[in-house]
């Protein structure tokens, strides 16, 4: 199947300071990118729909302004958690789709905020 | 997107088939059903789909009741990697990429 690859798989960062967050897909274009949210012992909430070119699409409740997501090309999107504090911590996972019938997700990461 | 209940948690011995159900009673004509697993720290896995027909991959067999309103999910031989949280998720049209998770079932494959 497709392969969709994050970086970092985990990061750990001070209070205040953005991090950033990438997600690929190796081998095929992808017009559209998920980002979710896990915490701990819960299931994987939708943050956001990132569309390659145009702005992306937050579900309620999410900032747009702490939560900037960029999918500046059909193989690449970013989430950058900005002023990142300890309630930011949990586990980010991106999907993308290749455009048959269904998504792939990338190994996620865990980020820690100190 | 139609609503699904599955178990909580399931234990199954190794080399023996699991089998997840999966209940959608609100299911709509033209929704799919997809199944995904999540290992502990890890992105999810997709399993396998279906509409109507029963379906078969590599992976694991999809039994969809003739009325579509529940749904099985088996892995023939479970070994003690397909621990996880398994996902029943119903979309609309096999193209619909946004997901929405439920709390799933977590199988335990006991050796």
């Amino acid at each position: 199947g497709a392969v969709v690859s994050q970086h970092p798989s985990r990061v750990i960062c001070k209070s205040g300071t953005s991090v950033k967050i990438e997600c690929r897909s190796l081998d095929f274009q992808a017009t559209t990118m998920f980002w979710y949210r896990q915490f701990p012992k819960q299931s994987l909430m939708l943050m956001a729909t990132s569309n390659e070119g145009s702005k992306a699409t937050y579900e309620q409740g999410v900032e747009k302004d702490k939560f900037l997501i960029n999918h500046a090309s059909l193989t690449l999107s970013t989430l950058t958690v900005t002023s990142a504090h300890p309630e930011d911590s949990s586990f980010y996972i991106c999907s993308a789709a290749d455009g048959n019938s269904e998504a792939f997700f990338g190994q996620g990461t865990r980020l820690t905020v100190v | 997107d139609a609503k699904t209940t599955q178990p909580t948690s399931m234990d199954c011995a190794e080399g023996r088939a699991a089998n997840l159900p999966c209940n959608h009673s609100t299911i709509s004509g033209n929704e799919y059903v997809y199944w995904y697993r999540q290992i502990h720290s890890q992105g999810p896995q997709y399993i396998i789909h279906g509409l109507k027909n029963n379906e078969t991959n590599e992976m694991a067999s999809l039994i969809i009741t003739e009325d579509r309103k529940s749904s099985t999910l088996i892995l023939p031989h479970a070994t003690l990697r397909d621990t996880a949280v398994y996902y029943c998720i119903v979309i609309a049209g096999a193209g619909s990429y946004q997901l929405t998770f439920g709390k799933g079932t977590k199988l335990s494959v006991i050796p």
